[in-house]
C-alpha cells in the first residue's frame, strides 16, 4: 500500500511569505506527527495529532507555526511570515496510534524548505 | 541534561568489524525504546524495537539496561551499507510522547 506522502518535496520561499506543507498519512493511521530537522541535526518534535485533535502542540517553536488535520487524514503545517531560521526539512510520520507497542512510525520523504 | 543523549560520532569502522554505541535517557519511567536508521538526506526508518530481554535481528542486537538507563545497539560483521545515522527513540510513560536522540553517525570503510 501507499506510504506517507508529503508535498511539495522542495519549497523555496522569500522571507516573510507564508508556506503550507501537506502530509498524507498511511490510510487508517490515527496518529500523525510533524518534525523539523535542520541540516546535520536530530529530529525536533513539532506537533502530534491523535485523530483530528492535537493533544501536544508543545513543540511548535512560535505562534507563526500552526497545523491542522481533517478527516483523520491529511494534515497541513502552515508557517506564517517565514524566517531564514525556518529553513529545514519538515518530516511527517504516522502510526497506528497510542497503544503501547504500536508506535512504529512511518515517515514521509519530507519537504525541504529554504527561506531566502 | 538532555532527555535522550547519543554520542554524535562519527564512528569510523572497518568493514567486517563489530561496533556498538549507546543511548542514555533521563526519565526512569520510560517504557518503550526503539532504534531507527536514517540514511543521508532520507527519512528515518525503524530498525528494531528494544525489549527488556534484549532483541536480536541478524547482525543487530539491541539491549536495554534499566539500572543505568541506557539502550545499546551492536552491529556485527559490519557492511558498507550499514553506514548511516542511528537514532534512538524513548517513549515516556505518557504513551505517545516520543523523545528522539540526535543520532550517532556510523561510517563503514572498506
Amino acid at each position: 500500500g501507499a506510504g506517507v506522502s508529503q508535498s511539495p518535496s522542495n519549497k523555496v520561499t522569500e522571507k516573510g511569505k507564508d508556506v503550507e506543507l501537506r502530509c498524507d498519512p498511511i490510510s487508517g493511521h490515527t496518529a500523525l506527527y510533524w518534525y523539523r530537522q535542520r541540516l546535520g541535526q536530530g529530529l525536533e518534535f513539532l506537533i502530534y495529532f491523535q485523530g483530528n485533535s492535537a493533544p501536544d502542540k508543545s513543540g511548535l517553536p512560535s505562534d507563526r507555526f500552526s497545523a491542522e488535520r481533517t478527516g483523520e487524514s491529511v494534515s497541513t503545517l502552515t508557517i506564517q511570515r517565514t524566517q531564514q531560521e525556518d529553513s529545514a526539512v519538515y518530516l511527517c510520520a504516522s502510526s497506528h496510534g497510542q497503544t503501547l507497542g504500536l508506535h512504529e512510525q512511518y515517515f514521509g520523504p519530507g519537504t525541504r524548505l529554504t527561506v531566502t | 541534561r538532555k532527555e535522550v543523549e547519543q554520542d554524535p560520532g562519527p564512528f569510523n569502522v572497518p568493514e567486517g568489524a563489530t561496533v556498538a554505541f549507546n543511548c542514555t535517557y533521563s526519565n526512569s519511567a520510560s517504557q518503550s525504546f526503539f532504534w531507527y536508521r536514517q540514511d543521508c538526506r532520507k527519512e528515518p526508518k525503524l530498525l528494531m524495537s528494544v525489549y527488556s530481554s534484549g532483541n536480536e535481528d541478524g547482525r543487530f542486537t539491541a539491549q536495554l539496561n534499566r539500572a543505568s538507563q541506557y539502550i545499546s545497539l551492536l552491529i556485527r560483521d559490519s557492511k558498507l551499507s550499514d553506514s548511516a545515522t542511528y537514532l534512538c527513540v524513548v517513549i515516556s510513560d505518557s504513551n505517545y510522547q516520543l523523545i528522539w536522540g540526535a543520532g550517532t553517525k556510523l561510517i563503514i570503510k572498506p
